[in-house]
């Protein structure tokens, strides 16, 4: 059983550009949650995913956006980068589908530097 | 809305002794608890969750959590610290639909030998 991967490991973009982030969710996982991790800070929850619908949102403005495939691998999109956009990048797949007790299990993330 | 707070930024402890890491809620609801632990460039892994079934909760690798609505607590302890908890230890509360997710701030346990 293969774990969350995710890709790529580091980048670094300029600030103004576009990036598109990639999840591989563990075997069996309908589900798919992006979280932004400032240096120092907690992870922020972005959005989730369940069977290809955005199940839940926060407090992230709309340049962030996601798409979650039927595979269940998922993407995250960020548009018109900022510098506080700088971030490590988890995603986290489960079979929770609305469910709060199902076990999260995070992949390693992306480290995304803004210039 | 849900939310955790981590009493500590900073905790150092001796090897052997106990740890004790701090976390309260916020909920207007029965809330769903979990503590997870981040190694230095990894993604995080649960530690233990609360799912309302029993207010003392076992977990991995000797943690243990105790659920206490009076004080909307759920601290985070092992009673003999290793080397190998040196770690980034995160409490997130989820929302009852589980399609929302909050963690705290974090709490840096440093293991002294």
């Amino acid at each position: 059983e293969t774990g969350v991967t995710q890709s790529p490991t580091h980048l670094i973009k300029t600030r103004g550009q576009q990036v598109t982030l990639r999840c591989s969710s563990q075997s069996g996982h309908n589900t798919v949650s992006w979280y932004q991790q400032a240096l120092g800070q907690g992870p922020q929850f972005i959005f989730q995913y369940y069977r290809e619908e955005e199940n839940g949102r926060g407090n992230f403005p709309p340049r962030f956006s996601g798409l979650q495939f039927p595979n269940y691998s998922s993407e995250l999109n960020v548009n018109a980068l900022e510098l506080d956009d700088s971030a490590l990048y988890l995603c986290a797949s489960s079979l929770a589908g609305g469910q709060p007790h199902y076990e999260q299990y995070f992949g390693p993330g992306t480290r995304l530097t803004v210039t | 809305a849900q939310s955790v707070t981590q009493l500590g930024s900073h905790v150092s402890v001796s090897e052997g002794a106990l740890v004790l890491l701090r976390c309260n809620y916020s909920s207007s609801v029965p809330p769903y608890l979990f503590w997870y632990v981040q190694y230095p460039n990894q993604g995080l892994q649960l530690l233990l969750k609360y799912t309302s079934a029993a207010t003392l909760v076992k977990g991995i690798n000797g943690f243990e959590a105790e659920f206490k609505k009076s004080e909307t607590s759920f601290h985070l302890t092992k009673p003999s610290a290793h080397m190998s908890d040196a770690a980034e230890y995160f409490c997130a509360v989820s929302s009852n639909t589980g399609n929302q997710f909050y963690f705290g701030t974090g709490t840096s346990l440093t293991v002294i030998p």
